[in-house]
């Protein structure tokens, strides 16, 4: 693939209802990162995984924030219940190895009205 | 806990004018800094990294341990530099990056 990609590009959703945020990864990179942007705020980190590990979800706002990446490759960030302050850019990242960098998609932008 | 402060929000400089994009940390051990860099209706990709200590489209960037800081500067800007620049941290190769705000530079003719 070309890069890391997420679905969908935009979402408009109304206060309390459930979203899904997908990310595929590059295929074979091993640990994968979520994060949120807010205007003004910089890149918020949220949660990362890493191979077969328990992943790292010290970035999670509110037991409203879950994660999980299936086999490996896809993940998917639930919001539930959502809140207008969840309304940013939410970016997936993926890497190989330890060294590497870290490879971005182009994000979901979530509005929440 | 470790931070990335980036005090400039926005830079505005003349193309050919020098450009200097502060950032300054706070971790006590040895952490790796990158820099990120994020053009118009493109994804976020990294632009330079201390440990590699090289020159990325004639920007660089100097780890500082004594001042914490990272600063990113280019000599002579570019209209093509005008983009948003992220300063950030990494404690262990495979942990986050912990990421300062963000400077969005404009560059102009």
């Amino acid at each position: 693939g070309a890069g890391v990609s997420q679905s969908p590009s935009n979402k408009v959703t109304e206060k309390g209802k459930d979203v899904e945020l997908r990310c595929d990864p590059i295929s074979g990179h091993t640990a994968l990162y979520w994060y949120r942007q807010s205007l003004g705020q910089g890149l918020e980190f949220l949660i990362y995984f890493q191979g077969n590990s328990a992943p790292d979800k010290s970035g999670l706002p509110s037991d409203r924030f879950s994660a999980e990446r299936t086999g490996g490759s896809v993940s998917t960030l639930t919001i539930q219940r959502t809140q207008q302050e969840d309304s940013a850019v939410y970016l997936c990242a993926s890497k190989m190895g330890a060294e590497s960098p870290l490879h971005f998609g182009n994000g979901t932008r979530l509005t929440v009205t | 806990a470790q931070r990335v402060t980036q005090p400039e929000k926005l830079l505005s400089v003349f193309k050919g004018a020098p450009v200097e994009l502060k950032c300054n940390y706070s971790y006590s051990g040895s952490p790796e800094l990158f820099w990120y860099v994020q053009y118009s209706r493109q994804r976020l990709q990294l632009l330079l990294r201390h440990i590699s200590r090289e020159s990325i489209k004639g920007f660089t960037a100097d780890l500082n341990k004594g001042e914490t800081s990272f600063h990113l500067k280019k000599p002579f800007a570019q209209e093509e530099d005008s983009a948003m620049y992220y300063c950030a941290l990494s404690t262990d190769s495979w942990g986050k990056l912990q990421f300062g705000a963000g400077t969005q530079v404009v560059v102009t003719p």
